[in-house]
């Protein structure tokens, strides 16, 4: 199995430019996790998918981020426009859903944004 | 708010002695437990978990321990390895929605 695959790995922006984001879940997990990384917050939630739909984006910082799910193989983040404090990596995860499980996710590379 | 806290962001220990890693967390109503560790250039990985009904999990070097009345959980690595060496992140989930919420995370760096 391939894992959950995220492009780019690095993004170079300058600010006020439009960036997407792409994750492709492991096939058969039904629910989609973006979160981002920082190093004075950790690893934040920004919004997760169940069955591609959105369940909880109350973690999305601003109304410059989106994010959407439009099939079980696909979800893209963009953030419009971008500014330098949105530099980050930004981690996609997938999980099947419960019965029996712990929840345990799995993580993509990450996609490491630089915004100047 | 953040719900899970990792409140040491570093960690030095040598090679063969214990790594203890803290976690506290804020809501009562967590389900399960989960600890993720992370390479550089790497996403996280999961690592060990344990549910709110027990109070210890072991797998190999690493331990789990739950104390559900203070709120507080711990990962103990014995022996440390200088393999070990890595981010660590605590998570809690909430069983009926898949949330999970992670800690800030904890730098372990074992000294050979």
């Amino acid at each position: 199995d391939a894992g959950v695959i995220q492009s780019p790995r690095h993004e170079v922006t300058e600010m006020g430019q439009e960036v997407t984001l792409r994750c492709k879940p492991i096939s058969g997990h039904d629910y989609l996790f973006w979160y981002r990384q920082t190093m004075m917050r950790g690893l934040e939630l920004l919004i997760y998918f169940n069955n591609n739909v959105p369940i909880d984006d109350s973690g999305m910082p601003e109304d410059r981020f989106s994010a959407k799910m439009p099939n079980a193989s696909f979800s893209n983040l963009k953030i419009q426009p971008s500014e330098p404090r949105d530099s980050a990596v930004y981690f996609c995860a997938s999980s099947t859903g419960q019965g029996g499980n712990t929840g345990e996710l799995f993580f993509g590379e990450g996609s490491r944004l630089t915004v100047l | 708010d953040q719900q899970v806290k990792q409140n040491s962001p570093s960690l030095s220990v040598q090679e063969g002695r214990i790594s203890i890693l803290n976690c506290d967390y804020t809501n009562s109503m967590f389900d399960y437990f989960l600890w993720y560790k992370k390479y550089p250039a790497e996403g996280p990985t999961f690592l060990i978990s344990i549910s709110s009904i027990k109070d210890k999990n072991e797998d190999g070097r690493f331990t789990v321990f739950l104390n559900k009345s203070a709120k507080h959980l711990s990962l103990h690595i014995v022996p440390s390895q200088p393999g070990d060496s890595a981010v660590y992140f605590c998570a809690a989930l909430f069983w009926n929605n898949n949330d999970m919420r992670f800690g800030a995370g904890t730098r372990l760096t074992v000294k050979p």
